[in-house]
């Protein structure tokens, strides 16, 4: 089955900075890549999705870019502000209910 | 507003109880889905339903029981048969068929007395 690796664990970073957390995913078949943050106490919420017929997709401050023959995908915060702080969870599933998650990165921004 | 519904927001199970953690949603979603959360783990798939009267086992079923009688619900179980039960759970839905995003509520923490 598929199976998704997150890295960092951990990113620390100051507010203004930018922050990138990438993911690898074994089954060559996943086409579908969501991102979700959560915040303490809250469940995942989607802040970005790419499918496998594009590249790069950008939504104000961050973007998400997808390598499909290195089959590794990573999400770019720019000018990181304090509420960007949360966890972040990549996911990854080729369609068929069996979304698999990595196993998240706790983002710090310090003012 | 549209949503998902968890309740209630923490639960505590005593040795050998079951306890039913609810899952309402409003979006007329015809997927539904139950995960578990650990400290530094990912979700992990408890159970899934596609569409009502209809569930399939996730990975780490054991211990579990849900039903899909209405399309709005989707409760979960947790028996007295699963021996290591504290952890977040978090209940989601998608409109079903493969790349769509899952929508998720705000979990229920579940602990043991």
């Amino acid at each position: 089955g598929e199976n998704v690796e997150q890295h960092p664990s951990t990113l620390s970073v100051q507010e203004g900075d930018s922050a990138v957390i990438k993911c690898t995913y074994s089954d060559s078949a996943s086409n579908y890549f969501p991102w979700y943050k959560q915040e303490l106490g809250k469940g995942p919420q989607l802040i970005i999705d790419i499918r496998s017929n594009v590249g790069e997709k950008k939504d104000q401050r961050i973007a998400v870019t997808l390598n499909k023959t290195a089959k590794h995908f990573s999400l770019h915060i720019t000018e990181t502000q304090p509420e960007d702080s949360a966890v972040y969870f990549c996911a990854a599933t080729k369609g068929n209910n069996d979304m698999r998650f990595g196993a998240g990165t706790r983002l710090t921004v310090k003012p | 507003d549209g949503g998902i519904t968890q309740s209630p927001k923490y639960l505590f199970r005593k040795e050998g109880q079951n306890v039913t953690l609810s899952c309402e949603q409003n979006l007329n979603h015809d997927a539904m889905y139950w995960y578990r959360q650990d400290p530094g783990q990912g979700l992990r798939l408890i159970y899934y339903s596609q569409i009502v009267n209809d569930f399939q086992k996730g990975d780490i079923a054991e211990g579990y029981s849900v039903s899909r009688e209405k399309k709005e619900s989707f409760p979960l179980t947790v028996t007295s048969a699963q021996k290591n039960p504290t952890a977040f759970y978090l209940c989601a839905s998608s409109t079903g068929g493969g790349h769509q995003p899952q929508h998720f509520g705000d979990g229920t923490r579940l602990s043991i007395l």
